[in-house]
């Protein structure tokens, strides 16, 4: 069982939709919870990262740790063409090593 | 200006052959990595480089080597290469330790598109 699970999808949008992105994890040592987004042949890009539980939010895009569920996710507002991607989750410990553990991504399209 | 950059982008070359990819960061990080990401899209950690030690060496096969002349560089050398080395391979740095992004925050180059024939 791999440590952190992620569907794969694809998932396939209509442009204005919300967006809801999951990942599971086994681990409870882990404390830093990021997601990464990737554009078609180009490298992973940080989108946010969240310490422990809660909700973090930054414009169109909020990420939501529930620890005692092992569950992330990442919620997408009025969907948009741009957002068409992979979005990984990741995850890292407490203190942070050097080892981020990610999910293997899912494929996301926003039809306009 | 670009942050991590990444040399060539794209390989293709016959098995048995040995090449090698290089990496650069202009970020003034402490900690490199490389990355594989396969078809299905998963990125599987290999090697991690904090000021030119090795500190993680994942499972792989000893085939790929890494070497890191200085901080800001971190080149990987895969000798024999075989068809299951094709992939994508990514380059990352980070901050260690924690400065005001923290080291949970990894900057990916452009990848190299690996292709055995």
């Amino acid at each position: 069982q791999k440590e952190v699970e992620q569907d794969p999808g694809p998932l396939s949008v209509p442009e204005g939709a919300i967006v809801s992105l999951n990942c599971t994890y086994s681990n409870s040592a882990f404390q830093y919870f990021m997601w990464y987004r990737q554009y078609s042949r180009k490298g992973p890009e940080l989108l946010m990262y969240t310490y422990s539980s809660g909700n973090k939010e930054d414009g169109r895009f909020t990420a939501q740790v529930d620890k005692s569920s092992k569950y992330i996710s990442l919620f997408i507002r009025d969907s948009q063409p741009s957002d068409s991607a992979t979005y990984l989750c990741a995850m890292n410990l407490e203190p942070p090593g050097n080892q981020f553990y990610f999910g293997t991504g899912t494929s996301l399209t926003v039809i306009p | 200006d670009t942050a991590v950059s990444q040399t060539p982008k794209y390989l293709v070359t016959q098995m048995g052959n040995d090449k090698s990819i290089k990496c650069e960061q202009n970020l003034g990080h402490d900690t490199m990595y490389w990355y594989k990401q396969d078809s299905k899209k998963f990125l599987k950690i290999m090697f991690s480089y904090n000021n030119k030690e090795l500190i993680i060496n994942e499972t792989v096969p000893n085939r790929f080597s890494p070497k890191s002349p200085d901080k800001a560089h971190l080149n990987l050398h895969i000798n024999s290469l075989e068809l299951g080395d094709s992939a994508v391979y990514f380059c990352a740095s980070s901050q260690d330790p924690p400065g005001t992004s923290g080291a949970y925050e990894q900057y990916f180059g452009p990848g190299t598109r690996l292709t055995v024939t």
